[in-house]
């Protein structure tokens, strides 16, 4: 099976701060990387898919990179909404695995 | 509207069993692949399974802590997709989502998503 690490496990940050969330696999994964958030009592919502392209509708403040075993997440400019848990999930291979989440908390 | 919605959740006791339907609507349903994903209580989430189309072959994978013990299944006559758990351990406390796969082409690749997900049932295994 495909681990996947995230760090940091959590991080507190205020609003116009930049944030970058790592996650890297235990093997090459290409980029069959997805992200999710998901904020407490909610299911995670897809974010970006292929480790770089855009859900519809997601707003242009997130990007991600990477490819192979080493992945980011950046939200260019923190805004209030933002403050959630964030995975990482690959797709390469079966079973299916996410990182431990990402806690986004307020400063 | 495009939704799932999750049923059949509740209290049951070390070693029972339960499950879980999922009625899905606004979409065509026995076209996709389905999974079914939990995250227990204050934890992350955990793959559970998924089972594909049977225009893909109707085949059914597993994570290693449910197999043998829960089995997916799909009525596409009726829209909905099951989760059946027998040998229910304390572990297996979890909400359970269940979940439209999609696969979104980029750059010649096809990247499957977990693009829809259900409000979740909550499960609670007693010891």
């Amino acid at each position: 099976d495909i681990q996947m690490t995230q760090s940091p496990s959590s991080l507190s940050a205020s609003v116009g701060d930049r944030v970058t969330i790592t996650c890297r696999a235990s093997q090459g994964i290409r980029t069959y990387l997805n992200w999710y958030q998901q904020k407490p009592g909610k299911a995670p919502d897809l974010l970006i898919f292929g480790a770089s392209n855009l859900q519809s509708g997601v707003p242009s403040r997130f990007s991600g990179s990477g490819s192979g075993t080493d992945f980011a997440l950046t939200i260019s400019i923190l805004q209030p909404e933002d403050f959630a848990t964030y995975y990482c999930q690959q797709s390469f291979s079966v079973p299916r695995t996410f990182g431990q989440g990402t806690k986004v908390d307020i400063k | 509207e495009v939704q799932l919605v999750e049923s059949g959740g509740g209290l049951v006791k070390r070693g029972g069993s339960l499950r879980l339907s999922c009625a899905a609507s606004g979409f065509s349903f026995s076209k996709v692949s389905m999974t079914w994903v939990r995250q227990g209580p204050g934890k992350g989430l955990e793959w559970v399974g998924h089972i594909k189309s049977y225009t893909d072959g109707g085949t059914t994978d597993y994570a290693a802590p449910v197999e043998g013990r829960f089995t997916i299944s799909r009525d596409d006559s009726k829209d909905t997709l099951y989760l059946q758990m027998n040998s229910l351990k304390t572990e297996d406390t979890a909400v359970y989502y269940c979940i439209l796969d999609a696969d979104y082409f980029d750059s010649g690749n096809f990247y499957n998503v977990f693009d829809l997900w259900g409000r979740g049932a909550l499960v609670t295994v007693s010891s």
